[in-house]
Order: C-alpha cells, then structure tokens, then sequence
C-alpha cells in the first residue's frame, strides 16, 4: 500500500523558535498534500490544502503567515510553524493524495508537537 | 455545508460485546465518499473503509461490518465480538467526490467515538 511518512515524529521547541514539519509520500506521486491539526482528545481540523507548485489554500481562522506550506516536489510538503507559542502545541497529520488513478488519500503517522 | 456527527463520545464495552458506531452526515453533494478510521493511542490513522454515496452494500470485514443507509444519512459502524485491541478513538469521515483539476477532496471528520474495551 502506498506510504506517507512525516518527519519529525515529535518535537519540542521552545517559544518563538520556528519548527519544520516534512511530509512524503514514499511511494507515490502526490499533486494534493492535506495538513490537519488535532488538539488532545479532539477531531481532526484541515488547516490548509497544498497543490504541488502552487500557493496552499488555507482554511478560515489559520494564518497563514504562522503556518508556512511549501509543496516543491510531487512528493515532499513541509509546513513550518513560525514563532511558535504553546497554544500551537497540537499533532499535526498531513495526507497525501494520489495523483492518479483513484485520487486515493494516504495519511501520515502525525508529528507532536510541544511548544514550552 | 459538509458536517459529520458521531452523537457517541465515548463507548465502553466488555470484552465479546458486539458494539455499534453511529454515524450521520450532512452533504448537498450527490457525489461523495464515506470513511471510517481508528485512531489507536499511538496517533497513527488506520484506514478502515471507504465507500461512495452510489454503493449502499452493507459491508463485512472480519469482525468489522458496515451499514450504509442514504435515507437516513447515516454509516454506522459495528465490531462484532469486540476485542480489547479495538479500544481506540473511532473517527468517520466525509470527502466530496474528487475530481482532477476541481476538487480537493479534504476529509471532514467527525469529533471521534472513544471505544473501551475492558477484558
């Protein structure tokens, strides 16, 4: 089955660091990379939608300046939180979906991340 | 507007229990995907299933099985004979239909169901 790995699998970072989170698909080519976010003991929300070569369409209430997607290869995105609080401390899945031929969508393990 | 609504937060059973995952969806698409994911406590999602709005086939899996009912909105989940290795958060998921060069096909999830296997 086709595999999506994210890197790192937890971090800890301190306020106001900036913190990259990567996401491949390993055996696939993907145009359409998801980043969701999900705080402890709640579902899963989409903060944005990245297209490969194009700018991430951001979801209402996600800033964008705060949350940076880049999607510069048919099988990397990477999202980096910039100037992080602990109020961004969350675990965050990305999924990748495959280009062809059934647009399939593959998730991530998810990365932890802890902002003290 | 797309919404997903598991009514059950948290479920606990005994172990050989049979226990049932209510699920009901809202989409003014005619075209769309269901999904099922269990979320152990490692965090990884585990795909479970995947259904479109055209296939109401009731499904079986094991001890997995699925009712999909368009009249009411609703894909229910049930574990038959349920384990203590299914103790997870169960998630259903709504996707519009993709389609290349329109749309995005995000998954709305629901806010999860808590599943308690006790030996």
């Amino acid at each position: 089955g086709a595999v999506v790995s994210q890197h790192p699998s937890w971090v800890i970072c301190k306020s106001g660091t900036s913190v990259k989170i990567e996401c491949r698909s390993l055996d696939f080519q993907a145009t359409t990379m998801f980043w969701y976010r999900q705080f402890p003991k709640q579902s899963l929300m989409l903060m944005a939608t990245s297209n490969e070569g194009s700018k991430a369409t951001y979801e209402q209430g996600v800033e964008k300046d705060k949350f940076l997607i880049n999607h510069a290869s048919l099988t990397l995105s990477t999202l980096t939180v910039t100037s992080a609080h602990p109020e961004d401390s969350s675990f965050y899945i990305c999924s990748a979906r495959r280009a062809t031929p059934t647009y399939e969508q593959y998730f991530g393990p998810g990365t932890r991340l802890t902002v003290t | 507007a797309q919404k997903v609504t598991q009514a059950q937060t948290e479920i606990s059973v005994v172990e050989k229990e049979d226990v049932t995952l209510d699920c009901v969806y809202e989409t003014r698409d005619t075209t769309y995907y269901l999904f099922w994911y269990k979320q152990p406590p490692s965090g990884e999602l585990v795909f479970l299933i995947r259904r479109n709005s055209f296939d109401e086939q009731n499904e079986i899996s094991g001890r997995y099985s699925w009712n999909f009912q368009k009249s009411t909105s609703s894909f229910n989940f049930t574990i038959t004979a349920s384990q203590v290795v299914d103790s997870a958060v169960y998630f259903c998921a709504l996707s519009e239909a993709y389609s290349y060069g329109g749309s995005q096909g995000n998954l709305i999830f629901g806010k999860g169901t808590k599943l308690s296997v006790k030996p």
